[in-house]
């Protein structure tokens, strides 16, 4: 199948400072990135459509400010989380879409932010 | 209301019994149903994919969809431990460019 990468795997911030994540589709191109949030033992809960060259959608109750999304090529989608705070850690993960079908929605390895 | 039902288990069966998962949900304009599997602190992998109602086998695996009744399910069968994940149902309305709504997930545990 289809490769999403997402970096970085594993990041710890201090409260208050921003935290960038990538996510690129390695042997595809991706008009279309959704972002999604899981917290431990909950399912993904999508956070925002990244589409590419346009702004993301945003999920409802999803602070755009907050979360900054940005798609600026067809293999690159980043999500800036700013000011962290402790509420905001979580596993981030990523997914890209591969020939058009929602049967072929790839999924990144996922990025775990903790926030202290 | 949640609008995709999974139970969350954890369901534990032993080495080389079928598991047997299954999803309800309530948005008949679903038509895409899909079956991930998670491992812990990794992200989802597709394993099935469905259109509308019907049958469709993979391997050792099998997905049944019935929209009439709003339910979809998951058969391993021959299960090993390296299933052992979490089981995640999705599905969209539609196809290009839709989004998924999951369901709560189903631990897996098989015992060797």
């Amino acid at each position: 199948g289809a490769v999403v990468s997402q970096h970085p795997s594993w990041v710890i911030c201090k409260s208050g400072t921003s935290v960038k994540i990538e996510c690129r589709s390695l042997d595809f191109q991706a008009t279309t990135m959704f972002w999604y949030r899981q917290f431990p033992k909950q399912s993904l809960m999508l956070m925002a459509t990244s589409n590419e060259g346009s702004k993301a959608t945003y999920e409802q109750g999803v602070e755009k400010d907050k979360f900054l999304i940005n798609h600026a090529s067809l293999t690159l989608s980043t999500l800036t989380v700013t000011s962290a705070h402790p509420e905001d850690s979580s596993f981030y993960i990523c997914s890209a879409i591969a020939g058009g079908r929602a049967g072929e929605l790839f999924f990144g390895e996922g990025s775990r932010l903790t926030v202290l | 209301q949640k609008e995709v039902e999974q139970d969350p288990g954890p369901l534990s069966v032993p080495e080389g019994a079928i598991v047997s998962l299954n999803c309800t949900y309530s948005n008949s304009a679903f038509q895409y149903f899909m079956w991930y599997r998670q491992y812990s602190r990794k992200g989802p992998e597709l394993l099935m994919y469905t259109y509308s109602s019907g049958n469709k086998e993979d391997g050792r695996f099998t997905a049944q969809v019935d929209k009439s009744s709003k339910y979809i399910s998951l058969f391993i069968r021959d299960s090993q431990p390296s299933d052992s994940a979490t089981y995640l149902c999705a599905m969209s309305v539609g196809a290009a460019g839709n989004k998924l709504t999951f369901g709560g997930g189903t631990r897996v545990l098989v015992k060797p």
